[in-house]
Order: structure tokens, then sequence, then C-alpha cells
């Protein structure tokens, strides 16, 4: 059964850095691999989707890479804002979609 | 324009009773989904229709039933609410199965509360 981990389950950053969000699951056979962010109280909005043929998808400052042999994937935010303070969900697909638990991003002004 | 939209978005109910929530996309889309988001922030598919075709039914109880009319509408229904029901739900849509090659597109959710 798939499962899908994200480490740290919390980040605290001030603003204007580079960090770095993992996920990792547990089968490799997955059709593609999806960033989310979820603000509270809110749904979740599509950030990045990778196919499993593809390395990594680029939208703005973010960037997702994907190393499906290895079950890992990770989220890019370049020069951080207040703004980006969300939850970040990854989530992967095969006959349905499996959601890691979430990092919580504080990005302090 | 609201792609998915769900009603309501709070629902406070006594144990028991039976409520429905509702979720409409307006992208054309052919699949869509219901999924649970429990305390600790997990999202777990419960169900998604295709073409008006159930066609994942994760082991969810069978007092949750999605009721699709045509293909923009799933609804859900719950019968006899218990305590366990509490969280949040969250419909989506997508162009494809399972969202094999397009993004999934969520609602805004609806937190229930059962009292």
């Amino acid at each position: 059964k798939q499962e899908v981990t994200q480490i740290p389950a919390a980040l605290s950053v001030p603003e204007g850095e580079n960090l770095v969000l993992n996920c990792s699951f547990t089968d490799s056979a997955i059709y593609n691999l999806q960033w989310f962010r979820q603000d509270p109280g809110k749904g979740l909005t599509s950030l990045l989707l990778i196919q499993s043929s593809q390395r990594e998808q680029t939208s703005g400052r973010l960037n997702a890479s994907l190393d499906k042999s290895s079950g890992r994937s990770t989220l890019y935010i370049a020069a951080s804002q207040p703004g980006d303070s969300a939850t970040y969900l990854c989530a992967v697909s095969l006959n349905d979609m499996r959601f890691g638990a979430g990092t919580r991003l504080t990005v302090k002004p | 324009d609201t792609a998915v939209s769900q009603t309501p978005k709070y629902l406070v109910t006594q144990m028991g009773n039976d409520k429905s929530i509702k979720c409409e996309q307006n992208l054309g889309h052919d699949t869509m989904y219901w999924y649970k988001q429990d305390s600790k922030k997990f999202l777990k598919i419960m169900f998604s229709y295709n073409n008006k075709e159930l066609i994942i039914n994760e082991t969810v109880p069978n007092r949750f039933s999605p009721k699709s009319p045509d293909k923009a509408h799933l609804n859900l229904h719950i019968n006899s609410l218990e305590l366990g029901d509490s969280a949040v739900y969250f419909c989506a849509s997508s162009q494809d199965l399972a969202g094999r090659t397009d993004t999934q597109y969520f609602g805004p959710g609806t937190r229930l509360t059962v009292l």
C-alpha cells in the first residue's frame, strides 16, 4: 500500500531564504506526483504536477523534482516571502491519489 | 469564476442525523472525487466518479453514499452521522481518471462537526 511521508512537519524561516520541502513515497509505480498548497480554512491549490516520465517542473520561484526510482520528490522555494506561508502537500497518483500529511511553512517578515 | 464549489462551507449537526454536501464543477471534467481530511491533516480519498459511474470506493462506511445527477455534480450523502465523521470534506475534479495526466482541482472544503 502506497504511503507518502513529508519531512519536516513544520518549518519556520526568515523572509528571503531558499528552502526545500521533502516528500517520499513507498511505491514507485505512480503516474504522477503533485505538490499542493493549502491555506488555513481553504481548499487545495495545485502548484506543480510532475509526470512519472519527468524529472522536474518549474513555476516561478518554485521547482519540484522527482526521483521515481528512489521514491523521492523535493519542492524548492526560492527567495521565500511571507505570502508563501501555508501547508504544502504532496500527493502521488496511480489508481487513486495518496497524500502526505503536509509541511506547515511559516515565512517570517 | 469558481471552478469547483461546495455547499455548505460549514455544517454542524447532531449525532444520528442525515446530511448532504453538494459539489459542482464548471470545468467540464469527466471525473470527480470526494476526500476526507482528518484531524491529522491527512487527505484520504473516499469516492471518485467517472462518467456517472463509481470507479473507486475506498473502505468507507455504507452510511456514506455519493450521488451524481450529472457530470458536473457529485453530492455526498451521509446517514446516521457519528462523532468520528467530523472532518473537512473536499470535493475535487480532473479531466482524466484519477488525475493520471491532469491536475486535480479542489473545492474549498466543507467542515463537518458532529455533536
